[in-house]
């Protein structure tokens, strides 16, 4: 069973510009959450998606957004970039709501804003 | 608000040895808690969970244990080899509704040969 896929796995922009990160979930997943890690802040929840619908937003400006597919798969969005933005994006996934389950995380997609 | 801190951030041992890394979190109303290991430009695995009504878990030479009234969980590893060498992190589900984990800031462990 293929892992959590994330594209691309690096990415290097300018101030200013957007971008847009994809992932795909193990197959028959639902729920897809994102995760940015920085070396001073650590790991911190961005938003989570469960069938297309967003249940739960982190605490980060309205420049992040992200939506779900109906194969489940997500991408993420983040306008205007910042060199604050340089960061590790983890996309994970779990069978339903992840509760009681164990989350699957991807290799991560390493983003740097110069 | 859920906090998570793991002590120590760095630790270095000899291969072969027992050791023991912490994790404490300040809310007690906690779901489940997960240790992760990641390897260095890379995503986290996940190595144990503990439901909230469980005390442990195990898997080969981990085990990990759970304190919900005092706020705090152990990762024990056995035997440790080099290739144990990771950052290990855990984190807490933080309830009903917020569908997110809380993460510790991890302990990054040196296995020396």
């Amino acid at each position: 069973k293929a892992g959590v896929t994330q594209t691309p796995r690096y990415l290097i922009k300018t101030r200013g510009q957007q971008v847009t990160l994809s992932c795909s979930p193990i197959s028959g997943h639902r729920s897809v959450s994102w995760y940015q890690q920085t070396p001073g802040q650590g790991l911190q929840f961005l938003f989570e998606y469960f069938s297309e619908t967003q249940r739960n937003k982190g605490n980060f400006p309205g420049r992040f957004s992200g939506r779900q597919f109906s194969n489940s798969r997500s991408e993420m969005n983040v306008s205007t970039l910042e060199l604050g933005d340089s960061a590790l994006y983890l996309c994970a996934s779990s069978l339903d709501s992840g509760s009681y389950e164990k989350l699957f995380f991807g290799s991560g997609t390493q983003l740097s804003v110069l | 608000k859920q906090e998570v801190t793991q002590i120590p951030a760095a630790l270095s041992v000899p291969e072969g040895e027992n050791l023991v890394l912490n994790c404490s979190f300040t809310d007690s109303a906690i779901y489940n808690l997960q240790w992760f290991r990641q390897d260095p430009g890379k995503g986290l695995t996940s190595l144990l969970l503990i439901q909230s009504s469980q005390r442990e878990q195990t898997s080969g030479r981990l085990n990990a244990s759970l304190d919900k009234s005092s706020g705090r969980s152990t990762l024990y590893i056995a035997a440790s080899q080099p290739g144990d060498s990771a950052t290990y992190l855990c984190a807490v589900w933080a309830g009903a509704g917020s569908y997110q984990l809380t993460f510790g800031k991890g302990t990054k462990l040196s296995v020396i040969p």
